[in-house]
């Protein structure tokens, strides 16, 4: 695709709701990676993939947060059991051979 | 831990001034380093990329790095209403991960 594409766009979910968000990257970028922008914050990082492989899943905050990529290309964050404190934008990033991040325009996650 | 220090402003500029942006950051094997923009409700885009000491031009935008300081600036010149955004320091250290500093909001007044 042109860009990279991400869905849902906003979600509202009450706490203790599971959330899925979708990231489908731009075509043919090996890299792929997730993360978190709270309100008046810089992004942090979550996850990273290269191809199917997640590489480093160091950033994800507890354990009920999982990712995948099953194919090498649309990738899936998922959080189990959401938390008022999850509320965030999740951005996903894939990487060109430059080395430039490019950035969906994220999915804004508001858990009540 | 790795991190990048921003002054999260607001920086506030009349139009047509040089706006300055300034960033630091700890890791010192640091080799790669990145503004990116940022306006309200939006994504994050790269606007510019420098690799080495000294400054690196393209348009109104300049980027700084003295790797000796551990410092990164970017320079605006001839600041527009439209330059008015938040904009992020990213720094990478090894072959993959970026991280970002709290951005530095910038006001360009009329």
């Amino acid at each position: 695709g042109a860009g990279v594409s991400q869905s849902p766009r906003y979600k509202v979910a009450k706490r203790g709701q599971d959330v899925a968000l979708r990231c489908d990257p731009i075509s043919g970028h090996v890299s792929l990676f997730w993360y978190q922008q709270a309100l008046g914050q810089g992004p942090e990082f979550l996850t990273y993939f290269q191809n199917e492989a997640q590489l480093d899943k160091s950033g994800l905050p507890s354990d009920r947060f999982f990712a995948e990529r099953p194919e090498g290309s649309v990738s899936t964050l998922k959080i189990q059991r959401t938390q008022q404190e999850d509320s965030a934008v999740y951005l996903c990033a894939s990487q060109g051979n430059t080395g430039e991040l490019f950035f969906g325009e994220g999915s804004r996650l508001t858990v009540l | 831990q790795k991190e990048v220090e921003q002054n999260s402003g607001p920086l506030s500029v009349p139009e047509g001034a040089i706006a300055s942006l300034n960033c630091t950051y700890s890791d010192r094997v640091s080799q790669s380093f990145f503004w990116y923009r940022q306006y309200s409700g939006k994504s994050p885009e790269l606007i510019m990329s420098i690799y080495s000491n000294g400054d690196k031009e393209d348009g109104r935008f300049t980027a700084q790095l003295n790797k000796a300081s551990q410092y990164v600036s970017l320079l605006i010149r001839d600041s527009q209403p439209s330059d008015s955004a938040t904009y992020l320091c990213a720094v990478r250290a090894g072959s993959y991960q970026l991280t970002f500093g709290k951005g530095t909001k910038l006001s360009v007044i009329p």
